[in-house]
């Protein structure tokens, strides 16, 4: 069955510490591999795709890189806008794009 | 706006009632999709729809749940029978065309049926 594993489930971070969030995924038929992030009483807000083992992508304080078995979220002297819930997920290509999503990683981030 | 809609946003309703939530996509994009999310997790996959047919409906739990799109813009997740554990966040999303285009989420209805 397909799989999409994220860890740890809670992060609290200091304003300015860099820190990663893990994303494990089943890696048999994976399309692409998406991150997302959700604010409280939101809509998931995409953040990026990834296809292939060793891309990298970054917007602003936010890198997502893929390798062949997980994905990480790094993110780099965190602001506390930054808090919120990460989502990863999976295209398994199941029905042109249906979404495997894991649980979530909620990210603190104090001043 | 430019993003996807939902309504209601909130929608509270007694067991055994039968609710309709909407969803308002992004103009242009051809699939739409249909997820649920429960607290404490990630979105489930409902249904994924292509213009206007369904493509796949292999993520509806029961046939209580049915979802259209007539015109291929508007679609409409109709739920019979509302049972207590069908109480979560609806999400709706749209992608330009499907398969690996990023999908666009809109905010959500809040279904509760006590």
């Amino acid at each position: 069955e397909d799989q999409v594993t994220q860890s740890p489930e809670a992060l609290r971070l200091q304003e300015g510490e860099s820190s990663s969030l893990n994303c494990s995924y089943t890696v048999s038929g994976l399309r692409g591999l998406f991150w997302y992030r959700q604010d409280p009483g939101k809509g998931p807000e995409f953040l990026f795709t990834l296809y292939s083992a060793g891309e990298e992508k970054e917007k602003e304080r936010l890198k997502a890189t893929l390798t062949k078995k997980e994905s990480f979220l790094h993110i780099t002297a965190p602001k506390p806008e930054d808090s919120a819930t990460y989502l990863c997920a999976g295209d398994y290509g199941g029905s042109q794009g249906n979404l495997i999503f894991g649980k979530g990683t909620k990210l603190s981030v104090k001043p | 706006g430019a993003g996807v809609s939902q309504t209601p946003s909130n929608k509270v309703t007694e067991k055994g009632k039968y609710v309709e939530l909407r969803c308002d996509p992004i103009s242009g994009h051809t699939a739409l999709y249909w997820y649920r999310q429960s607290l404490g997790q990630g979105p489930e996959f409902l249904i994924y729809f292509q213009g206007t047919g369904a493509a796949d409906d292999s993520g509806l739990p029961n046939d209580r749940f049915f979802a259209v799109r007539p015109e291929g813009s508007v679609s409409t997740l109709k739920i019979q029978r509302t049972e207590r554990g069908d109480s979560a966040v609806y999400l709706c999303a749209s992608s330009f065309l499907g398969g690996a285009y990023e999908q666009f989420f809109g905010p959500g209805t809040r279904l509760t049926v006590l």
